[in-house]
């Protein structure tokens, strides 16, 4: 039982190159999210999808587009990368507000 | 803006004492308080959480205190252990207007010494 899995693990990436991010949960959740981490910032919201066929904004959502493919599957894409994403991208689903969410272990995202 | 706000942003604690974090938010809406643990490499878990009707929640060595008036929580590590050194995040949410917008704190990272 995978739980939430992230792919790529490490990615470099060009300034100006775009890429998408996937992740995909086997714990039939609802609602999935996508979270940035970078020293001293925590973890701040990109988007999220609170059931399969909607998506929203979260606190940083500008340059980044997302896709809830099914419910299985929620996609970061990057149009046009910046050093400014580089960071660590984390991925989250959990069954409804008010409960404990489960994380990826993460996608470390270097522009240059 | 950051809408959770937490402090310290680093700890150090020995062997035994007890480790202190302390959120503040300023939405009065929100009305669910997680804090989540991560170790390096790897994805936040939950630790603790705790709703607005209550003042305290203990869990073996970890307490959230929580302060509605002063619109605070903390999470108290009691006879903190080597094995606690990780980063701490403190989190919040409501359900109306937001839909389960889980927004966290700026984390803090505790290490504690032998």
């Amino acid at each position: 039982n995978a739980g939430v899995t992230q792919t790529p693990k490490f990615q470099v990436l060009k300034t100006g190159q775009s890429m998408t991010l996937q992740c995909a949960q086997d714990m039939n959740h609802n609602s999935m999210y996508w979270y940035r981490q970078d020293p001293g910032m925590g973890l701040r919201l990109i988007y999220y999808s609170a059931s399969e066929g909607t998506t929203d904004k979260g606190e940083v959502p500008n340059g980044y587009n997302v896709s809830r493919l099914n419910k299985r599957e929620f996609s970061l894409r990057l149009e046009s990368a910046a050093p400014s994403q580089t960071s660590v991208y984390f991925c989250a689903t959990r069954q409804v507000w008010n409960t404990e969410a489960f994380f990826g272990q993460g996608t470390r995202l270097t522009v240059v | 803006q950051q809408q959770v706000k937490q402090s310290p942003q680093s700890l150090i604690v020995q062997k035994g004492g007890i480790s202190i974090i302390n959120c503040a938010y300023e939405n009065t809406a929100f009305d669910y308080f997680p804090w989540y643990q991560q170790f390096p490499g790897k994805g936040p878990a939950l630790l603790i959480a705790i709703r607005p009707d209550v003042s305290e929640k203990k869990e073996g060595r970890f307490t959230i205190s929580f302060n509605k008036s002063a619109k605070q929580f903390s999470l108290h590590i009691m006879d903190s252990q080597p094995g606690d050194s990780a980063t701490y995040f403190c989190a919040a949410e409501t359900f109306y207007n937001q839909g389960g917008k889980l927004i966290f704190g700026q984390g803090t990272e505790l290490s504690v010494k032998p």
